[in-house]
């Protein structure tokens, strides 16, 4: 079981928006940067978000990230069937120089 | 453009040993640390291990301590993971990936399918 804890599914209709929260704990979150990545169906993961609410270049701007406390999430506006995929959240504890994701949530866009 | 090519994946017995290989281009090697990141089949991510840009420090996740060594060739710009006793637990692709920011992982291979199985 993962450190940080995502819903393992969220679903919604193309064009409208969707948040996919990440929980976690003052030793992770809370204490440092998110970021997300996503998995598009049979490909490898790439960096979407980091910073918590930083877009790498090409990344629309149609994402965007934010931390409260110890949660993150992910917003998708305007979706699009192409955004259909897994969405991971994760941090890096550079105390322990460890790496912690989330466990993936499934985006479905209706 | 910076490129991520993992090589050496394959079927193999419980308990034997298999080598990982990254192969990077497109950027200053020596400048990044580098990760391997595992997925069960069906599964999340799993953060398997890191060395330091310099190769002077290593850390792994605990279930492949002693079992799992990552190493650097900055010479030949690869990194590589020796993986010992291996078990079906270990059974995943296997992704290498660039740290940057100090937190993140910003480049990803296309991955390595590893199988233990008799």
């Amino acid at each position: 079981q993962s450190a940080l804890t995502q819903p393992p599914s969220v679903s919604a209709a193309p064009g409208q928006k969707v948040t996919i929260s990440c929980s976690g704990s003052s030793s992770n979150i809370g204490n440092t940067y998110v970021s997300w990545y996503q998995q598009l169906p049979g490909t490898a993961p790439r960096l979407l978000m980091y910073d918590t609410n930083k877009r790498p270049s090409g990344i629309p701007d149609r994402f965007s990230g934010s931390k409260s406390g110890t949660s993150a999430t992910l917003g998708i506006t305007g979706l699009q069937t192409g955004d259909e995929a897994d969405y991971y959240c994760g941090t890096w504890d550079n105390s322990l120089s460890v790496g912690v994701f989330g466990g993936g949530t499934k985006l479905t866009v209706l | 453009q910076v490129q991520l090519v993992e090589s050496g994946g394959g079927v193999v017995q419980p308990g034997r040993s298999l080598r990982l290989s990254c192969a990077a281009s497109g950027f200053t090697f020596s400048n990044y640390g580098m990760h391997w990141v595992r997925q069960a089949p069906g599964k999340g991510l799993e953060w398997v291990a890191v060395i330091w840009p310099d190769g002077s420090k290593e850390y792994y996740t605990e279930s492949v301590k002693g079992r799992f060594t990552i190493s650097r060739d900055n010479s030949k710009n690869t990194v590589s993971l020796q993986m010992n006793s291996l078990s079906a637990e270990d059974t995943a692709v296997y992704y290498c990936a660039r740290h940057a920011h100090d937190r993140d992982w910003d480049h990803w291979g296309q991955g390595t399918l590893v199988t233990v199985s008799s």
